[in-house]
């Protein structure tokens, strides 16, 4: 399977702090998505990076790929409790060219 | 521009009953994924359609499940004969071509099946 899991599951920090989320996958993909999900909502897409990029900044959001190792990490720099959420890393569906393969996620909790 | 929609949020059902959900992709796209997160899990893809056609449906369930994307309205997944394992988030995805890197969600249908 090529579904990506993330580590931790859950993670509690304070405003202010950075928060570090990681994913591994199985196989080899072409690109590699994290997406957030406040509780009770849908899904937002944050941020692409593809197989041939090693880092990509959004904001307060960097992301890193390392193909060798397949796997991914997170980092939410100076954390605010609106960053309270699930964040889920997605990697291309083995059997469906479309679709994607999310992990369980890791529960994010920035508390003031 | 509306985001993508669908309807009921919440759907409580009982065991036997059929369920009916839908989804209103974004304007201009005409390509719909279908997705279900269970209780303390990832989503799970479970068919791609595009308007009159089902593209993919590796993910959907063999018996009860069955989802259309008609030339006019709303895709719709049904699920005949509910049952408990039934119960979960169901989400739908919309692109404006058959893309997985730019698929927009909706807020998602709570079924529970009580």
């Amino acid at each position: 399977s090529q579904q990506g899991e993330e580590d931790p599951q859950a993670l509690s920090i304070q405003e202010g702090e950075n928060a570090t989320m990681n994913c591994s996958y199985k196989t080899s993909i072409n690109n590699l998505q994290w997406y957030r999900q406040n509780s009770g909502r849908g899904l937002v897409h944050l941020i692409l990076i593809r197989s041939n990029e090693r880092e990509k900044h959004s904001g307060r959001l960097r992301v890193t790929l390392d193909t060798s190792k397949k796997s991914s990490s997170l980092l939410i720099t100076a954390s605010r409790a609106a960053d309270t959420a699930s964040y889920f890393c997605a990697t291309p569906h083995s059997n469906s060219g479309y679709a994607l393969n999310f992990g369980k996620g890791t529960s994010l909790l920035v508390t003031p | 521009n509306a985001g993508v929609m669908q309807n009921p949020r919440h759907l409580v059902r009982r065991r036997g009953q059929e369920a009916r959900l839908r989804c209103s992709p974004m304007k201009g796209h005409s390509h719909v994924y279908w997705y279900r997160q269970l209780p303390e899990e990832g989503l799970k893809f479970m068919v791609y359609l595009q308007k009159e056609n089902i593209i993919d449906e590796s993910g959907m369930p063999k018996e009860r499940f069955s989802a259309e994307f008609p030339k006019e309205g709303p895709s719709i997944l049904r699920i005949q004969q509910v049952v408990r394992g039934d119960s979960a988030a169901y989400f739908c995805a919309s692109s404006p071509i058959g893309d997985m890197e730019e698929q927009y969600f909706g807020p998602g249908t709570r079924l529970t099946v009580t």
